[in-house]
């Protein structure tokens, strides 16, 4: 049972141009969860999500920033027309079921913009 | 607004101490406290988790303990080695919510 899955694991953009990361979560896991973290600091939330739905996008950035989590597929975080300052890491989690759960987090993707 | 916050921000050690490392909440309605590790360039290992009615968690030389009242939790670290050495990382959930992390450098 493969764990929560990233990819890519490193991705490079000019700016402008657009970011797509995909997270699958652990099998079974329907709970979805988005973090950034730059160097140095702590993991900043951005995003939960449940199959077909956003549960709190409070940390999401309200410009260029997408995210979602259809009822196929894996969860897609989408950062259109990036900036440098989009450089960070970004780990995706999952859980089976809400917030009593363990979380379980992928590898993450490394964004770098050129 | 929850607020996270993990004191030391590093520490430094010589191997076989052993250590505490805190962290702190503001607001206390929590389902859970999950404490992870974290090796440079790589993604979070969870370590232990501690539901909001627990008083505490054990894993080998790992003991995690939760004071829910007073919005306080410790990791506690025995006999440490320099295997240890990452940053450790506490959340609180509901949304979870990240503290900055402790780096620790545990010294052959």
């Amino acid at each position: 049972n493969a764990g929560v899955m990233q990819n890519p694991r490193h991705l490079v953009r000019r700016r402008g141009q657009e970011a797509r990361l995909r997270c699958s979560p652990m099998k079974g896991h329907s709970h979805v969860y988005w973090y950034r973290q730059l160097p140095e600091e702590g993991l900043k939330f951005m995003v939960y999500l449940q199959k077909e739905n956003i549960i709190d996008e409070s940390g999401m950035p309200k410009e260029r920033f997408s995210a979602e989590f259809p009822k196929e597929g894996p969860s897609i975080l989408r950062i259109q027309q990036v900036v440098r300052g989009d450089s960070a890491a970004y780990f995706c989690a999952s859980s089976r079921t809400g917030a009593e759960e363990k979380l379980f987090f992928g590898s993450g993707t490394q964004l770098s913009v050129l | 607004k929850q607020e996270v916050t993990q004191i030391p921000a590093a520490l430094s050690v010589p191997e076989g101490e052993n250590l505490v490392l805190n962290c702190s909440f503001t607001d206390s309605a929590i389902y859970n406290l999950q404490w992870f590790r974290q090796d440079p360039g790589k993604g979070l290992t969870s370590l232990l988790l501690i539901q909001s009615s627990q008083r505490e968690q054990t894993s080998g030389r790992l003991n995690a303990s939760l004071d829910k009242s007073s919005g306080r939790s410790t990791l506690y670290i025995a006999a440490s080695q320099p295997g240890d050495s990452a940053t450790y990382l506490c959340a609180v959930r509901y949304g979870m919510r990240f503290g900055a992390g402790t780096r620790l450098t545990v010294k052959p």
